[in-house]
Parts: structure tokens; C-alpha cells; sequence
């Protein structure tokens, strides 16, 4: 059973440029959230995502952050007119269920540079 | 939710066990204790959980205070490969978002 799959791994944008961040969760799995670790600083969570709906985005940025898990493929992650700050490592995880009791598989992560 | 407190390091020596406190005074009733690890340049990665009573698994154990209010997860023989940072969590029940906010964790150093 193959684990949580992101890609690129590693991903370099001039600002201004969109970013577009992949990633596959786990067979069975159809609860995503995404998380993002600035350097030098702690893993801060961004949203949550089930098939076809955001449940929680109480972490993500106002303006240019989107993200969405369609019925089919893989959730995405983007950020349009990307600036030096985003430069950090985003995480995907996937769960089997939700609730305070199921644990979250992480990716390998993507980490972005903004030249 | 309920805010963990955690040494920012520890030191351990290979082969020894290791026993990584967290501090969650103010945890309630419908929170689950969860330890989630981050190896350097790696995603975090699932170590244990639990409730009330005390978890074994292939990884871990937890021992969890009887009032709650702190826990400990050990590592019964730490290797090498254990050198990660360890982040203490609490989820509530009542979080149907099942986000995990991670504090500064523990820094776990294993010397040869």
C-alpha cells in the first residue's frame, strides 16, 4: 500500500509565478489536510479537505491560497503570484476517518523556493 | 485546543531508553494525547496515541498520568534513527476538523 504522495518534490518559482503543489493520499483515504513549515519555524496547519469540499481553511492565507480535493485525482494545493515568504515546505496528509482517535499519514512534502 | 508543553531538547545514548515528557494541564476530558514525529527533512510521522489508559505499540509506549495532565512517551532502546523532533498533541473529540496543531516539540538527540 503505497503511503502519501506529493510532487513535485522540489519546486523553484520566480515571484509572480503560480505555484501548483500535488498530492495523492492513501487508498481509502478521503480526508486531506495540508500544512506548511516556514523555515526555521514549527508546522502550521493550513486546510482540510474532503471529496469535493473544504471543511476548514482556518488556516490559510486571505489572498492568493487555494486548494481543492476534486472527485477524482489528486488534491491540490496553490498559490498564485507566489512571494519570497512562501518559500517553505508543504506537507500533505491523508486520514482514513476524522476524529480526534485517527491518525494522519504525511508525504514526503514539497518544498518551495521563491527566487 | 489545550496547549502541551515540552522540553525544547533531550539528549539520549544509543541503546538506551528514552523517556520524552509533555505537560497538558489544562486538557480536557474528550482529549486524545498524540505524539507525531519529524526525522530532518522528512515528513512527520505517526508514533502512538491514546485516551486514559497507558498504549504499547511496535514503536512506543505512552504512560499517561492518572489525572492527565502530563504524559511520557518512551523509547525503550533509541537508535540512532530516532534522532527526530517529538511533538506532543491533543485533539478533542469535539474537533470534527481533525487538524493537528503542533506546538515546538522536543528536539531528541542519540548519541553513539
Amino acid at each position: 500500500n503505497a503511503g502519501v504522495m506529493q510532487n513535485p518534490r522540489h519546486l523553484v518559482r520566480r515571484r509572480g509565478q503560480e505555484a501548483r503543489l500535488r498530492c495523492s493520499p492513501m487508498k481509502g483515504h478521503s480526508h486531506v489536510y495540508w500544512y506548511r513549515q516556514l523555515p526555521e519555524e514549527g508546522l502550521k496547519f493550513m486546510v482540510y479537505l474532503q471529496k469535493e469540499n473544504i471543511i476548514d481553511e482556518s488556516g490559510m492565507p486571505k489572498e492568493r491560497f487555494s486548494a481543492e480535493f476534486p472527485k477524482e485525482g489528486p488534491s491540490i494545493l496553490r498559490i498564485q503570484q507566489v512571494v519570497r515568504g512562501d518559500s517553505a515546505a508543504y506537507f500533505c496528509a491523508s486520514s482514513p476517518l476524522v476524529g480526534a482517535g485517527g491518525e494522519q499519514y504525511f508525504g514526503p512534502g514539497t518544498r518551495l523556493t521563491v527566487t | 485546543d489545550a496547549k502541551t508543553t515540552q522540553p525544547n531538547s533531550m539528549e539520549s545514548n544509543e541503546e538506551e531508553p528514552v523517556h520524552l515528557p509533555c505537560n497538558h494541564s489544562t486538557i480536557s476530558g474528550t482529549d486524545y494525547i498524540h505524539w507525531y514525529r519529524q526525522l530532518p527533512s522528512q515528513g512527520p510521522e505517526y508514533v502512538i496515541h491514546g485516551l486514559t489508559s497507558n498504549v504499547n505499540n511496535r514503536m512506543a509506549s505512552l504512560a499517561i498520568a492518572e489525572d492527565r495532565k502530563s504524559s511520557t512517551l518512551i523509547l525503550h532502546r533509541a537508535t540512532l534513527r530516532d534522532a527526530a523532533v517529538y511533538y506532543c498533541i491533543l485533539r478533542d473529540l469535539g474537533n470534527q476538523g481533525g487538524k493537528l496543531i503542533f506546538g515546538q516539540g522536543t528536539e531528541l538527540s542519540v548519541k553513539p
